[in-house]
C-alpha cells in the first residue's frame, strides 16, 4: 500500500524559534498534499491543501504566514510554523491524495511539536 | 459540506460484530461517504466508502440507508487492534479535502 513518512516524529522547541516539518509520500507522487492540526482530545482541523507547484490553499482562520507549505516536488511537501509559541503544541498530521484515481488519501503518522 | 453526528463512544467485547451509526442527514445527493479510523498516537487510515450501495471490503462493511441520510460502519468481528476513533466523512464528487467530525471512540473489550 502507499506509505506517507513524517518527519520529524516529534520536536521540541523554544517559543520564538521555526520548525520545518517533512511530509513524503514514499512510493507514489502525488500533486496535492493535506496539513491538518489535531490538540489532545480534539478531532483533525484541515489546515490547508498544498498544491505542487503552487501556492497552497488555507483554511479559514489559519494564518498563511505563520504556517508556510512548500510543495516543491510530487513527492515532497513542508510546513513550517514561524515564530513557533506554546498554544502551537500540537499534533500535525499531512496527508497525500495519489494520482490515478485513487478513492483514499494516505496519511503520514503524524509530528508532535511541543513548544516551550 | 454536510454535517455529521455519531455517538461520542462506543463499546464492544472482542469477537463480536460492532455497528457504528452515523447520521448525515444534510448529505447532497453526489456526496461519497467516507469512512476512516484513528488509533491511538497515529495518523488515520482509509476503511471504506460509499455512494449508494453497500460496500464491502476485508476490513468493513458499509450500509447505506435507501435515503441516504444515515449510514452504518460494520465491523464483522472485533479485535483489539479495532480499538480507535472513527470518523465518517461526507465528501462531495471531485473534492479531495476531507473535514473529519468529532467521531465515534470504540473501546474493544478482551
Amino acid at each position: 500500500g502507499a506509505v506517507v513518512s513524517q518527519h520529524p516524529s516529534r520536536v521540541i522547541c523554544k517559543s520564538g524559534t521555526s520548525v520545518k516539518i517533512e511530509c513524503r509520500s514514499l512510493d507514489f507522487q502525488a500533486t496535492t498534499m493535506f496539513w491538518y492540526r489535531q490538540f489532545p482530545k480534539q478531532s483533525l482541523m484541515l489546515m490547508a491543501t498544498s498544491n505542487e507547484g503552487s501556492k497552497a490553499t488555507y483554511e479559514q482562520g489559519v494564518e498563511k504566514d505563520k504556517f508556510l507549505i512548500n510543495h516543491a516536488s510530487l513527492t515532497l511537501s513542508t510546513l513550517t510554523v514561524t515564530s513557533a509559541h506554546p498554544e502551537d503544541s500540537s499534533f500535525y498530521i499531512c496527508s497525500a491524495d495519489p494520482e490515478g484515481g485513487y478513492n483514499e488519501q494516505f496519511f503520514g503518522p503524524g509530528t508532535r511539536l511541543t513548544v516551550l | 459540506d454536510a454535517k455529521t453526528t455519531q455517538p461520542n463512544s462506543m463499546e464492544s467485547n472482542e469477537e463480536e460484530p460492532v455497528h457504528l451509526p452515523c447520521n448525515h442527514s444534510t448529505i447532497s445527493g453526489t456526496d461519497y461517504i467516507h469512512w476512516y479510523r484513528q488509533l491511538p498516537s497515529q495518523g488515520p487510515e482509509y476503511v471504506i466508502h460509499g455512494l449508494t450501495s453497500n460496500v464491502n471490503n476485508r476490513m468493513a462493511s458499509l450500509a447505506i440507508a435507501e435515503d441516504r441520510k444515515s449510514s452504518t460502519l460494520i465491523l464483522h468481528r472485533a479485535t483489539l487492534r479495532d480499538a480507535a476513533v472513527y470518523y465518517c466523512i461526507p465528501t462531495k464528487t471531485g473534492a479531495n479535502n476531507l473535514f473529519f467530525g468529532t467521531g465515534t471512540r470504540l473501546t474493544v473489550i478482551p
